[in-house]
């Protein structure tokens, strides 16, 4: 098993400005990724974060707004810039393997005011 | 395109009722996984369950059961005896293996046990 920890788990934070999430894995793993949980919806997926190479995002997403670094197999950080209210949502770094379970962080909840 | 459909979106039962929430999925790929997570009030996500392509065996985890059905392309949760403690919204989500290992959600189905 894999044990992810999150931070922070919740901020409230003024348009315009950003904030950058920080998820961190007890151990090394190849796959990590990004979710965005806005309120009362799925959870959707944002990107993968890729080791020593740019992250891979989905339709919808761009690293102007959601760059993702990953500097190493345990840690990674999503940045959501020059938020709006649009963005509150919960944040969600997970972690996978083949042969695995998908394991998630506790979340980060985002408020833009 | 992948896509799983959580057609319930909220589901009320009165304490000690057995309860089924449903899960159909569409994928091409005739190797991916199959999972249900649970998320309570406090919002992280509780894995359940991982079920490969491979194994359409029912399982039963104490008063959890599931039933994975690829002719119908089903994987339904049923708890059993229900608790307030199983009040929480429920996820089903599928991941293709021939990809990157993402998981495609579905919608949720919140569940309310009455007491």
């Amino acid at each position: 098993s894999a044990v992810i920890s999150q931070k922070p788990s919740r901020d409230i934070c003024q348009r315009g400005t950003s904030l950058t999430i920080q998820c961190q894995v007890d151990s090394q793993v190849t796959m990590m990724f990004w979710y965005r949980q806005q309120p009362g919806q799925s959870l959707t997926l944002i990107a993968t974060a890729n080791q020593g190479s740019e992250a891979t995002y989905e339709s919808g997403f761009v690293i102007d707004k959601f760059p993702i670094s990953r500097p190493n197999l345990t840690f990674s950080t999503l940045t959501v810039s020059n938020m709006s209210p649009e963005d509150s949502s919960i944040y969600l770094c997970s972690v996978g393997t083949e042969n695995t379970e998908a394991f998630f962080g506790q979340g980060t909840r985002l408020t833009v005011v | 395109a992948q896509k799983v459909t959580q057609a319930q979106t909220e589901i009320s039962v009165v304490e000690k009722e057995d309860v089924t929430l449903d899960c159909v999925y569409e994928t091409r790929d005739t190797t991916y996984y199959l999972f249900w997570y649970k998320q309570p009030p406090s919002g992280e996500l509780v894995f359940l369950i991982r079920r490969n392509s491979f194994d359409e065996q029912n399982e039963i985890s104490g008063r959890y059961s599931w039933n994975f059905q690829k002719s119908t392309s089903s994987f339904n949760f049923t708890i059993t005896a229900s608790q307030v403690v199983d009040s929480a919204v429920y996820f089903c989500a599928l991941e293709n293996l021939l990809g990157n290992e993402k998981l495609t959600f579905g919608t949720g189905t919140r569940l309310t046990i009455i007491p």
